[in-house]
């Protein structure tokens, strides 16, 4: 029981460029997250989903796109990178309401965008 | 929305002191206060919660307390250890409203350093 898994762990990109980070989670949880963290400003919500081919806008949602194809999976894109993106991002899922309540966090991706 | 406001922003104590950390929340509505620790370049990790129908909850050197009226709810360390140094976050959410997906609204985090 893996819980929730980010690849890749590090990541560089140059300005423009686009890449897509995958969070799985075999918890079958209905509901995930996309999260990042900045120092001195928390976690803020990008974009999440409650369940299979939904989406919807968290906090900060501009210059990211999101898929859930599969319950299992949610990946975060990044269309055309710019140093202002550079963060660690973090995944994280939970079941859905009437469940004993609980986030488990995936252990981030660290990109750095030059 | 929710904000969440998390004070102080780094806090260095004595190991045996204790350690508060204040949050005050926005949307009375929510309902589900959690508390995260996260170590340095670790994931953040649920240490302890509390719901807006208990006032107090404890864990060991651990409580949370929760004032619905004035918004604000605190995390209590007792008996600091140096392996209570991290960066610690509130966050606040209204636990089941369906679709709503359980949104937490985090704090921007307390530093806390436990001196020997």
């Amino acid at each position: 029981n893996a819980g929730v898994t980010q690849t890749p762990k590090f990541r560089v990109l140059k300005t423009g460029q686009s890449m897509t980070l995958l969070c799985a989670q075999d918890m079958n949880h209905e509901y995930m997250y996309w999260y990042r963290q900045d120092p001195g400003m928390g976690l803020r919500l990008i974009h999440y989903s409650v369940g299979e081919g939904t989406t919807a806008k968290g906090e900060v949602p501009d210059g990211y796109n999101v898929s859930r194809l599969k319950k299992q999976n949610f990946l975060l894109g990044l269309e055309s990178a710019a140093p202002s993106q550079t963060s660690v991002y973090f995944c994280a899922s939970s079941p859905p309401p009437g469940h004993p309540y609980g986030y488990t966090f995936g252990s981030g991706t660290r990109l750095t965008v030059v | 929305g929710e904000n969440v406001e998390q004070h102080p922003s780094t806090l260095s104590v004595q190991e045996g002191d204790s350690a508060v950390i204040k949050c005050t929340y926005s949307d009375s509505a929510s309902n589900y206060f959690p508390w995260y620790k996260q170590e340095l370049g670790k994931r953040p990790q649920l240490i302890i919660d509390i719901r807006s129908n208990v006032g107090e909850k404890k864990d060991q050197r651990i409580a949370v307390t929760l004032n619905k009226t004035a918004k604000h709810f605190s995390l209590h360390i007792t008996e600091t250890q140096p392996e209570d140094s991290a960066v610690y976050f509130c966050a606040a959410t209204l636990k089941g409203l369906t679709g709503g997906g359980n949104k937490l609204t985090f704090g921007t985090g307390t530093q806390l350093k436990v001196e020997l």
